[in-house]
């Protein structure tokens, strides 16, 4: 079945540490997203990449870094800059970007938590 | 700027209907999208308004009123399992991404 597989499922940094958040997607999307979720908050986007090799910032992208070296692959890196990082992590894909009329699916994300 | 408001939380009973209201202020509008969100779950993709009226689909209908700046998602013959978040998206081309602007999302919770 084709779908979205973001890994781990739950992920504890400790201070001053760098952690990586996975998300693989093996629908054939050029499209990805990494958005950030709070309680009582909607979802935020940090990075999308719309091609391989390009990835632009999103509304929240400080503390974050991406890479998109491959289509099927889009992981986020959450730095020791991003000082408040416990939330729920969502990694979505599209099959196009701007101007598509399908929906972005979603991953069943990964919710880090400070140690 | 964009902005989206949802109600927070919404409380309805098993087999009966319930309206979800959403409305948006953009600076361009292309398309409107309803996701569900169990809770600790992925958002999963429900409908898609474009043009105005309202789309059908089993349970689930969705209204849109561009002029309005308003769209509405109907539930009905609720089940438990309906008891869940709803996300309403907004896609403005002006925006970044593919331009896609959430709500916080309505909180329902349905009773026996």
């Amino acid at each position: 079945d084709g779908g979205i597989t973001q890994s781990p499922k739950y992920l504890f940094r400790k201070e001053g540490q760098n952690v990586t958040l996975s998300c693989e997607q093996n629908l054939n999307h050029d499209a990805m997203y990494w958005y950030r979720q709070d309680p009582g908050q909607g979802l935020r986007l940090i990075y999308y990449s719309q091609i391989v090799n390009d990835f632009q910032k999103g509304d929240i992208a400080e503390g974050y870094s991406v890479s998109r070296e491959k289509k099927e692959s889009f992981p986020l890196t959450v730095t020791s800059a991003q000082k408040n990082p416990t939330a729920f992590y969502l990694c979505a894909s599209s099959p196009t970007g701007i101007g598509s009329n399908q929906p972005q699916h979603f991953g069943d994300g990964t919710r880090l938590s400070i140690l | 700027g964009q902005n989206i408001d949802q109600p927070t939380e919404m409380t309805a009973t098993e087999g009966a209907i319930v309206q979800i209201n959403c409305t948006y202020q953009t600076s361009g509008f292309n398309g409107l999208f309803w996701y569900q969100q169990h809770a600790g779950e992925a958002p999963t993709f429900l409908s898609y308004n474009v043009l105005d009226g309202l789309e059908e689909k089993g349970r689930f209908s969705s209204f849109l009123s561009r002029s309005k700046g308003y769209s509405y998602l109907l539930l009905k013959e609720l089940q438990m399992k309906d008891s869940a978040s709803y996300l309403c998206a907004v896609r403005d081309p002006g925006g970044g991404a593919d331009g896609l602007t959430f709500g916080k999302g309505t909180h329902l919770i349905i009773q026996p």
